[in-house]
C-alpha cells in the first residue's frame, strides 16, 4: 500500500482565499484524523471520522474550518477565508479497527502558508 | 478528559548511554499507548503500542516502553542511544472504553531527543 496520501504537500496563499487540503487514507482503514502542528501548539487533533462519519470536530479552531469524507478513500479540510494564523503543516492520519490494530498511519503532511 | 503530557521538552544524551522519554496520562476507559517518531520535515512514524498483556513493550529500532497502570505513565526507553535516533518523540492516547480502537487519538507536545557523539 502506498500509505496515507496527502496533497498538495506545499501551499502558499493569499489571506482571505479559501484553500482545500486533500488526503487519501490507507485501503480497508475506518478511521481517519486531521491534525495541525505548529511550534506553538504542538499536535492538535482537528477532527475524527469513524466510517465515514464524523464523531468529534471540537478540535476544529473556527467556522472557518470545515472537513468532509464523502467516501471512505477521500477527505477534505477546508479553510475559507484562510488567515496567516491558520499556517501550520495539517497531517492525516487513518487506522483500522480490525485484526487488534489500533496504530494510526501519518501522511507527508501539507505545509500551509498563508500570506 | 482524555490527555497525555511530556514533561520535558528535550531530553540530551550522549551516544551508547540509555535514554528514558517520559509521559504520563490520563483517559477514562482502560488506555491504548503508542509512541510515535518526527524526522525533521516527515510525517509520524509508529514506535510501539500497548493494549494489553505484558507491560514491557519492544518496538522499532530498539526502542521500548513500559506500561505503569499505577503512576498512570509510559516511558520510552533504549538502551544504548544512537545519534540517528535524534528526533521528536511523541506519546499519543486513545481511550479503550466501548469499542476500544474508535476513539480520539491525542498527543503529548513532543519530547526534542538529542544524541550527541
Amino acid at each position: 500500500d502506498a500509505g496515507v496520501i496527502q496533497s498538495p504537500r506545499h501551499e502558499v496563499t493569499e489571506m482571505g482565499q479559501e484553500v482545500t487540503l486533500r488526503c487519501k487514507p490507507i485501503s480497508g482503514h475506518n478511521s481517519l484524523f486531521w491534525y495541525r502542528q505548529t511550534m506553538m501548539r504542538g499536535l492538535e487533533l482537528l477532527i475524527y471520522f469513524n466510517n465515514n462519519v464524523p464523531i468529534d470536530d471540537s478540535g476544529m479552531p473556527e467556522d472557518r474550518f470545515s472537513a468532509k469524507m464523502p467516501n471512505a478513500s477521500f477527505s477534505t479540510l477546508k479553510i475559507q477565508p484562510s488567515e496567516p494564523r491558520d499556517s501550520a503543516v495539517y497531517f492525516c492520519a487513518s487506522s483500522s479497527r480490525t485484526g487488534g490494530s489500533t496504530e494510526a498511519f501519518f501522511g507527508q503532511g501539507t505545509r500551509l502558508t498563508v500570506v | 478528559a482524555q490527555s497525555v503530557a511530556q514533561p520535558e521538552d528535550q531530553v540530551n544524551v550522549a551516544e551508547g548511554n540509555p535514554l528514558t522519554v517520559k509521559c504520563t496520562y490520563s483517559v477514562s476507559g482502560n488506555p491504548y499507548l503508542f509512541w510515535y517518531v518526527q524526522y525533521p520535515n516527515r510525517g509520524l512514524q509508529f514506535l510501539l503500542k500497548y493494549i494489553t498483556g505484558d507491560n514491557l513493550v519492544k518496538g522499532s529500532y530498539g526502542f521500548e516502553a513500559e506500561f505503569n497502570k499505577s503512576q498512570t505513565s509510559f516511558h520510552l526507553k533504549k538502551p544504548s542511544a544512537l545519534v540517528s535516533d535524534s528526533a521528536l518523540y511523541f506519546c499519543a492516547v486513545r481511550d479503550g472504553k466501548g469499542s476500544g480502537n474508535t476513539g480520539k487519538l491525542i498527543f503529548g507536545q513532543g519530547t526534542t531527543l538529542q544524541v550527541k557523539p
